[in-house]
């Protein structure tokens, strides 16, 4: 069975400062984990995936997160925030044993102040 | 086309009335999932359609709700006598076939079907 559990519904930032959502899982096999960014009124978007090959990936919109095995988890960051980061996130995992059905994350909705 | 590709973007409909949700998806993928995303719920697992092997369905979440793929295209999700608690907005995807030993597919998603059920 996989899990995902992002520790924050909400994060409010200023505008110019880090972002930081935090994301844990749990997988009996070696996972594959992504970020999705969805904007409102509009689909799902990849930023970015960790597929087991290098730890601290680098995603779009100067976004990256680092696979940390010892921890189960895979914080999203990014060094400063921008106005048009405003959305909700979500954290996903996924295992080719379970058929490669991705398993949410219950969201995080960032909120960027001017 | 460029994208996936889900019809009706809205859907407003009576309580016990079916309704039918189509996805487009992207040209050449083979995996297609179908996720509900409600209020408060978060997005959950429908359906997967991988090539012409037989669809998992284990995420529906009762008989009523159904859906198709024809000639491996195409997908057509039907919810019938449809409840107030059907309503949310349905997110097809599509994707390549498992790639490599990591399996870790790119899902492509669509802007979704929202449902609401009166």
């Amino acid at each position: 069975a996989q899990s995902v559990t992002q520790l924050d519904s909400h994060v409010s930032v200023s505008e110019g400062t880090p972002v930081l959502l935090r994301c844990n899982y749990s997988s009996s096999y070696s996972p594959s984990l992504f970020w999705y960014v969805q904007h409102p009124n509009k689909g799902l978007q990849l930023l970015l995936k960790y597929t087991s090959a290098a730890t601290l990936v680098k995603g779009i919109n100067g976004f990256e997160a680092e696979f940390k095995k010892s921890e189960t988890s895979f914080h999203l960051t990014k060094p400063s925030a921008h106005m048009s980061d405003a959305a909700e996130y979500f954290c996903v995992v996924t295992v080719k044993a379970a058929g490669n059905k991705l398993t949410f994350g219950g969201g995080t909705r960032v909120l960027v102040k001017p | 086309g460029a994208g996936v590709s889900q019809s009706p973007s809205n859907k407003v409909t009576e309580k016990g009335k079916d309704v039918e949700l189509r996805c487009d998806p992207i040209s050449g993928h083979t995996a297609l999932y179908w996720y509900r995303q409600s209020l408060g719920q978060g997005l959950e697992f429908l359906i997967y359609f991988q090539g012409n092997s037989a669809p998992d369905k284990s995420g529906l979440p009762s008989d009523r709700f159904s859906a198709e793929r024809t000639g491996g295209s195409v997908s057509t999700l039907t919810i019938q006598r449809t409840q107030q608690e059907d309503s949310a907005v349905y997110l097809c995807a599509s994707s390549l076939a498992l790639q490599g030993s990591s399996g870790a597919n790119v899902l492509t998603f669509g802007a979704g079907s929202r449902l609401t059920v009166l």
